[in-house]
């Protein structure tokens, strides 16, 4: 099956800084990759998604990039602030199949 | 959302003892998910339904059982709960339709198993 690891396990960065959270994926087949976002005490949402057919997708403050070959995406955040305080979770899932396998989360830590 | 529910939102149970986590969703979603949410370990599939009457084990099945009889609910029972089952559980739901498929998620179970 899918085995996603991700890294690192806590970030702590200055407001204003970019954050970068990366992500490595072992099934080929996978093709559907989501970040979420998960506030202390809160559900896990989604904040952006990638498919294998795009190497690079931008929302706002937010990007995920994805290297099929080196089978790795990522995770950018620019211009941090407080509120991007929480913990990121990547995932992937391989075609054909709904279940998404999660990395292990990154905590990610603002300082104003 | 509120489109997607899960009781209760905390429970305390005995070793040994059954209990069953409740999801309702009321979008239609014809997939839906069980995880359980443990520190250093991420979210872990546990179990999954392509539609009513159809599941799947996920990565972590053991000591779990699910049933779907109607679209919109999706319970959990631990038939005999053990300490290494103390977690955050969560449901989510997905639509069946595009190309990309988010999950919705519950707002999750804390269950403690003493």
């Amino acid at each position: 099956g899918e085995n996603v690891e991700q890294h690192p396990s806590t970030l702590s960065v200055q407001e204003g800084d970019s954050a970068v959270i990366k992500c490595t994926y072992s099934d080929s087949a996978s093709n559907y990759f989501p970040w979420y976002k998960q506030e202390l005490g809160k559900r896990p949402q989604l904040i952006i998604d990638i498919r294998s057919n795009v190497g690079e997708k931008k929302d706002q403050r937010i990007a995920v990039t994805l290297n099929k070959t080196a089978k790795h995406f990522s995770l950018h955040i620019t211009e941090t602030q407080p509120e991007d305080s929480a913990v990121y979770f990547c995932a992937a899932s391989p075609t054909g199949r709904r279940a998404l396998t999660f990395g292990s989360g990154t905590r990610l830590q603002v300082q104003p | 959302d509120a489109g997607i529910t899960q009781s209760p939102r905390y429970k305390i149970t005995e070793t040994g003892r059954q209990v069953t986590l409740m999801c309702h969703q009321t979008w239609s979603h014809s997939y839906m998910f069980w995880y359980r949410q443990d520190l250093g370990h991420g979210l872990r599939l546990i179990y999954y339904s392509a539609a009513a009457d159809i599941t799947d084990k996920g990565e972590v099945p053991d000591g779990y059982v699910v049933s779907r009889s109607k679209t919109e609910n999706f319970p959990l029972t631990l038939e005999s709960a053990t300490r290494s089952q103390t977690s955050v559980y969560f449901c989510a739901s997905s639509e069946s339709q595009g190309i990309n498929y988010g999950y919705t998620f519950g707002s999750g179970t804390r269950l403690t198993v003493v």
